[in-house]
Parts: structure tokens; sequence; C-alpha cells
């Protein structure tokens, strides 16, 4: 079936450190990727997004690479602060029952050692 | 604007009571979801609708019931509840397909004793 996963459960990294956050995905007709943050208590916030009609997209401290061979999506985070500390879930959107799915891997903790 | 607002943030139940969980958002978004997220299965999708008057079974349906009749309101009725729905319930709106940003509410987290 459909599923979208995550290597490492917990990152731990020092203030100022790269950051990189892996995901796996299986369903290779997903066209759509998503990155979220989400803080302690709070709802899920979008961080970056992808087409698979690209391989790399940049934001502000944030790229998100996507390697379509080997399903294969990772975040990285350039010089890592405090309040990168989070929780960050990826997540595809795949065509299925007549309606576009959000599919959200189970999340991955990052903890930034001051 | 407010963006995507939820009430209660925090609710306690009893097995085979109801509850209707809110959810309104005012950025004249079509289509709103609602999501349940536990511990290690990430977010899963309960009902979604595309517009007022519209709603559709997401992936987790059973015990869920929902209603749209405008565009900001968006409720979700737990008619039994079960323990097996303690969970964190967010609300999510995006204006358009599920493929764009969706913005997500603050959640409501359910205990059902």
């Amino acid at each position: 079936g459909e599923s979208v996963g995550l290597h490492l459960p917990t990152l731990s990294v020092q203030e100022g450190d790269n950051s990189i956050i892996n995901c796996a995905y299986s369903n290779s007709a997903s066209d759509y990727f998503i990155w979220y943050k989400q803080e302690s208590g709070k709802g899920p916030q979008f961080i970056i997004d992808i087409r698979s009609n690209m391989d790399k997209r940049q934001g502000q401290r944030v790229t998100v690479l996507l390697n379509k061979t080997v399903k294969h999506l990772s975040l990285q985070i350039a010089a890592t602060q405090p309040g990168d500390s989070a929780v960050y879930f990826c997540a595809e959107t795949a065509w299925g029952d007549s309606s576009y799915k959000l599919i959200f891997g189970s999340g991955t903790r990052l903890l930034v050692r001051p | 604007n407010a963006g995507v607002t939820q009430t209660p943030k925090f609710h306690i139940l009893k097995t085979g009571q109801s509850m209707t969980l809110q959810c309104a958002q005012d950025m004249n978004h079509g289509y709103l979801s609602w999501y349940r997220q536990d511990p290690g299965m990430g977010l899963r999708r309960i009902h979604y609708s595309v517009a007022a008057g519209i709603t559709d079974k997401g992936e987790v349906p059973d015990g869920y019931n929902v209603s749209r009749s405008n565009t900001e309101d968006f409720p979700l009725r737990l008619e039994s509840a079960a323990p097996s729905q303690t969970s964190v319930y967010f609300c999510a709106s995006t204006s358009g397909l599920a493929e764009e940003t969706q913005y997500f509410g603050p959640g409501t987290r359910l205990l059902v004793l």
C-alpha cells in the first residue's frame, strides 16, 4: 500500500550545524511533496514543498531534495537554531479513490543542542 | 485574519457520550479536512469537504460525522465516543485541491475514558 516513512525518529544536532531529515515514500505516482514543522502543542506548519518535476527547491535556510529514482525526500536546514527544535513531517500527495490524499509520515523529532 | 480556529482545546468524554469539535476558517477557503494525530502514526484524514454542502470520507471515517452548511464552519461529530477515539484532532484548510498548502488549526486534544 501507499506509505510515507522516515528513517530517523530523533535527530540531535549542535546549534549552528546543518540538519538533514530524511523521508522515504512508496508511491511512485505521487507528484507533490510537503514538509511540515510541528512545535509542541501546535498544529503542523508548512515549511516547503516540491513537485515531482523538480529535484531541488530552496527556501529561507531550508532546502528540499527529491530523488525519484530511489523515492527519497530530504529536508536540509542550514545553521540550525534552537527555534528549529520540533517534529518534522514529510507528506506526499497521491491520487486515489477519486480524490487527492495527503499521506503523512510518522515524523522525526529534531533536537537542537545549545 | 484568525486563520483556522478550533474549539475546544481539550475535552474529556466518557465512553458512549457525544461531542462536536468545532472548526472555523476566515480565509474563504473551500477545502477543509479533519485529521487525527496519534503517536507513531502521523496524521490521518477522517473526513473532508471541497465546498459547502459537499462532504466525503477520508481514510479513517468510522465513528465520525461531518457537515458543511457554509464556507466557514466544518464541525466534526462523535455520536458515541469510544476510547479508541482518544487523539489530537486537527482541522486544516486550503483554497483549492488538497495538493496545495494546507493551514492547520491549533488542534483539539480529546480523551475518552
